[in-house]
């Protein structure tokens, strides 16, 4: 199957700092990436689409100030956290689409002290 | 509104006992549903896809199929390597790659 990346796997970092995360599709192509966040114990929660050359469409409640998304080419998405704070410590997720099936990076775990 | 729910939200069971978990959906055309297997701390590990009622697909001890509303994974014979948490998620008709997941099955197989 296709194979996504994401780096970091993992970060600490302090309140009030922004923090990116990379997602990369390594052997494919992907007009569409997704991300998702997911707590402790509980389902994916997708957060916005991120569509090639154009702005991401963000789900309902998901702060699109806070959570920048950009997808620069065909094999990179990047998730901007701003200003992080405690509440948005959580375990991050990307995946990408090949053929109508999605494929999972395996996330990144974002801890804010 | 499009929704997605799976049963047991936990099951235990003994190595050898084959069972089945269920994964119910309400959506208004149904493009593809997916399972997934996730482990703690990694991303969900594509399983399979089923587009039409009566599809099923086999990958070793595990078997999905299809119906009008919902969806099963039958797992035969598990190992205690198939513990995880097992995800199921639907494609509406007009979300193009847009999924929707269920909250998941935990599933624990004891030796």
């Amino acid at each position: 199957g296709a194979v996504v990346s994401q780096h970091p796997s993992w970060v600490i970092c302090k309140s009030g700092t922004s923090v990116k995360i990379e997602c990369r599709s390594l052997d494919f192509q992907a007009t569409t990436m997704f991300w998702y966040r997911q707590f402790p114990k509980q389902s994916l929660m997708l957060m916005a689409t991120s569509n090639e050359g154009s702005k991401a469409t963000y789900e309902q409640g998901v702060e699109k100030d806070k959570f920048l998304i950009n997808h620069a080419s065909l094999t990179l998405s990047t998730l901007t956290v701003t200003s992080a704070h405690p509440e948005d410590s959580s375990f991050y997720i990307c995946s990408a689409t090949q053929f109508n099936e999605q494929f999972f990076g395996p996330g990144t775990r974002l801890t804010v002290l | 509104e499009d929704q997605v729910t799976q049963s047991p939200e936990a099951l235990r069971l003994q190595e050898g006992e084959s069972s089945s978990l269920n994964c119910s959906y309400t959506v208004s055309g149904l493009r593809g549903l997916f399972w997934y297997r996730q482990d703690p701390g990694k991303g969900p590990e594509f399983l399979f896809t089923l587009y039409s009622a009566g599809e099923e697909k086999e990958k070793e001890r595990l078997k999905a199929t299809l119906t009008k509303k919902e969806s099963f994974l039958h797992i035969t014979a598990p190992k205690p390597e198939d513990s995880a948490t097992y995800l199921c998620a639907v494609q509406e008709g007009t979300s193009y790659d847009k999924v929707i997941f269920g909250p998941g099955t935990s599933l624990s197989v004891i030796p």
